[in-house]
């Protein structure tokens, strides 16, 4: 199984260059999200689609744009890459609907910027 | 502000003892309490939920978690620890009536279990 699948793992960028992280989930799921996580500080959430042609900021949305392409996948740009978004990036999906539903998470792209 | 606290940055245990991970959370309303888990390198794996109903969730990997609505805790625990416990844990709160869905998670606590 799948579940969700993020690309690519591992992403060398130099500062100002731009990227964008693809993402996608095979479970027909209806909310997806886009975190980072830093060390001591947990996973903070950088956007996130309630359902399919909704997007919404999260806690650190500056720097970053999203685009929910369908219901499948959501993919999180970088339009001038700062040391600062340095970071390993988790997209994670969910049923949505309910708020007691499970979010599940890809492997995560590991991101550093020079 | 709606938030999850875990006190501990890091816990040891010898193995074959018992285990507890510590969190704690503040939200309006009634909340959704989550477990997860990180291993190296790799992304967060889902442990167990409390939703309503028995305070004692049990999960994967023989771990369970104690809902106490007083003290505003969702503690972590396994009865006895094997070195491959060895890992981050999240603790993760969703208020109630949150239509986003979105997570609030704590900080992370790292549990070392030593041979």
């Amino acid at each position: 199984n799948a579940g969700v699948t993020q690309t690519p793992k591992f992403q060398v960028l130099k500062t100002g260059q731009s990227m964008t992280l693809q993402c996608a989930q095979d479970m027909n799921h209806n909310s997806m999200y886009w975190y980072r996580q830093d060390p001591g500080m947990g996973l903070r959430l950088i956007y996130y689609s309630a359902s399919e042609g909704t997007t919404d900021k999260g806690e650190v949305p500056n720097g970053y744009n999203v685009s929910r392409l369908n219901k499948r996948e959501f993919s999180l740009r970088l339009e001038s890459a700062a040391p600062s978004q340095t970071s390993v990036y988790f997209c994670a999906s969910s049923e949505g609907g309910f708020s007691g539903n499970t979010i599940y998470f890809g492997e995560g792209s590991w991101l550093t910027v020079v | 502000a709606q938030s999850v606290a875990q006190p501990e940055d890091q816990v040891n245990v010898a193995e074959g003892n018992p285990l507890t991970v510590k969190c704690t959370y503040s939200v309006s309303g009634n909340p959704y309490l989550f477990w997860y888990v990180q291993y190296p390198n790799r992304g967060l794996q889902f442990l167990l939920k409390y939703i309503t109903g028995d305070n004692l969730v049990k999960g994967s990997y023989g771990f369970e978690a104690e809902f106490n609505k007083s003290q505003t805790s969702f503690h972590l625990k396994k009865p006895s620890a094997l070195v491959s416990d060895s890992a981050l844990y999240f603790c993760a709160v969703r208020p109630w009536m949150d239509s986003s869905y979105k997570l609030i998670f704590g900080s992370g606590t790292r549990l070392l279990v030593r041979p």
